[in-house]
């Protein structure tokens, strides 16, 4: 089980993190990835992070290249999104989720952001 | 890109569903998933590989194709079963995309 938290409300041109913990052993053998959700264009893939023993390298999508940020504490079970110059187009619910092969299952429950003066 | 239609399915319980999932460029089987989405909630696992049911999905789900079209078919439809649904596409960009949806009503 994936259990978010962090989501609020932040003014454009601010920064926010995060936060996914995992329950159990295997979060650290784990590929995570976090996706968003938008009305506009629906679900996104934002990017991933591999394991430790997969060299704990990342890979975004290209619109979330340079400002969003993926990275995880194993000893906590967690992994983390930081998001800096916050747009309002970035205002959406994110869902971390866990790398299945070529599918994600389980989700997190999804935490809103919303970015707005 | 991938391309879900229709854009709105609406049904009756006790009917068959059809939806649609193109893409742009042929894909492996092992490359497409198929999500169910309740209002409020996180997307869950529905087909997995094209074709393979996730844990706990009832038998009524049946996913199919290939190549660049790829369908779910719900045999009989349940209460439960009215939602959203999102296919999935993995290139190895790396990169994951989503469908725009189906909402079935």
């Amino acid at each position: 089980q994936l259990l978010q938290s962090g989501g609020q409300v932040v003014t454009p041109g601010g920064s926010l993190t995060l936060s996914c913990e995992g329950s159990g052993s295997s979060f650290s053998q784990a590929w995570m990835s976090w996706v968003r959700q938008t009305p506009g264009k629906g679900l996104e893939w934002v990017g991933h992070i591999r394991p430790a023993t997969n060299g704990g390298t990342t890979d975004y999508a290209t619109p979330f290249r340079g400002r969003f940020s993926i990275s995880r504490d194993d000893s906590k079970n967690t992994l983390y999104l930081q998001m800096e110059s916050l747009r309002p187009e970035d205002t959406a619910v994110y869902f971390c989720t866990t790398e299945d092969n070529f599918w994600f299952d389980p989700w997190g429950q999804g935490t809103q952001v919303t970015v707005s003066s | 890109v991938l391309t879900q239609s229709p854009g709105t399915l609406s049904l009756s319980p006790g009917d068959r569903a059809t939806l649609s999932c193109r893409s742009s460029q042929s894909l492996s089987t092992n490359y497409l998933a198929w999500y169910q989405q309740r209002p409020g909630q996180a997307p869950t696992l529905v087909i997995f590989g094209a074709f393979s049911r996730a844990i706990g999905v009832p038998a009524r789900f049946r996913g199919s194709g290939s190549g660049t079209n790829f369908t779910l078919t719900i045999s009989r439809l349940e209460p439960e079963d009215f939602a959203v649904y999102y296919c999935l596409q993995y290139d190895p960009s790396p990169m994951y995309t989503f469908g725009q949806g189906t909402k079935l009503e």
